[in-house]
């Protein structure tokens, strides 16, 4: 099982971002993939899951990233994706992906993108 | 929002202590909590899954206990590689939420 951030980097408040999570070693379609952050210094946060099709594709958002974060998944390509809109400097943190159902909650984890939001 | 209250926040001990962390809940979520441990510059790695699950391939010295809203986390003879931060993560109810973290540092 693998998982791979990417597309993290420096930007201005008020612009767009796009991760990517591209994982193999499993059945991609069969699992909630979810978004961690850890901003500098301090703690761990819950930013997004989506679930499986078969649970429906629902999609859960924080409340610091509702209306401005929008998470993905492409199960053709075993990806998932976080758009980031109009980011905050607040936003910046490391950014981490991994799949969370039942025993396999949080098991593997990419090893994160940095994203830097400031002018 | 569920609040997972973490202690204590800082935990200085020496290698063959044996080191015990809390997390208590605001509310019921079951057993439905992890235990993560993380070193600088790395991603959090998984050691208890289900509030008292050991990860495959986690030392036995690892091991978690409770439900519902009091769980622990010990080490039972601390090694010099434990020295990390630890969290707890309940996933029972969005938003899903973190402790606040447990460093464990030489004493």
């Amino acid at each position: 099982v693998q998982l791979a951030e990417s597309g993290g980097g420096l930007v201005e408040p008020g612009r767009s971002l796009r991760l990517s999570c591209a994982t193999s070693g499993f059945t991609f379609g069969d699992y909630t993939l979810t978004w961690f952050r850890q901003t500098p210094g301090k703690g761990l946060e819950w930013v997004s899951s989506i679930s499986s099709k078969d649970k429906g594709g629902t999609k859960e958002y924080a409340a610091s990233v509702k209306g401005r974060f929008t998470i993905s998944r492409d199960d053709s390509e075993n990806m998932s994706y976080l758009q980031m809109n109009f980011l905050k400097t607040e936003d910046t943190a490391m950014y981490y992906c991994t799949r969370t159902d039942g025993d396999y909650f949080g098991d593997y984890w990419g090893q994160g993108t940095l994203v830097t939001v400031s002018s | 929002d569920i609040q997972m209250t973490q202690s204590p926040l800082f935990l200085p001990a020496s290698v063959g202590d044996r080191v015990t962390i809390t997390c208590r809940a605001s509310q019921d979520i079951r057993n439905d909590l992890g235990w993560f441990q993380q070193k600088p510059g790395k991603a959090p790695k998984r050691l208890i899954y289900a509030a008292s699950s050991l990860q495959s391939g986690v030392p036995s010295r690892f091991s978690g206990s409770g439900s519902g809203t009091k769980f622990t986390l010990t080490i039972s003879t601390l090694q010099p590689e434990d020295f990390a931060t630890y969290y707890c993560l309940q996933h029972n109810t969005y938003p899903w939420t973190f402790g606040h973290g447990t460093k464990v540092e030489i004493k």
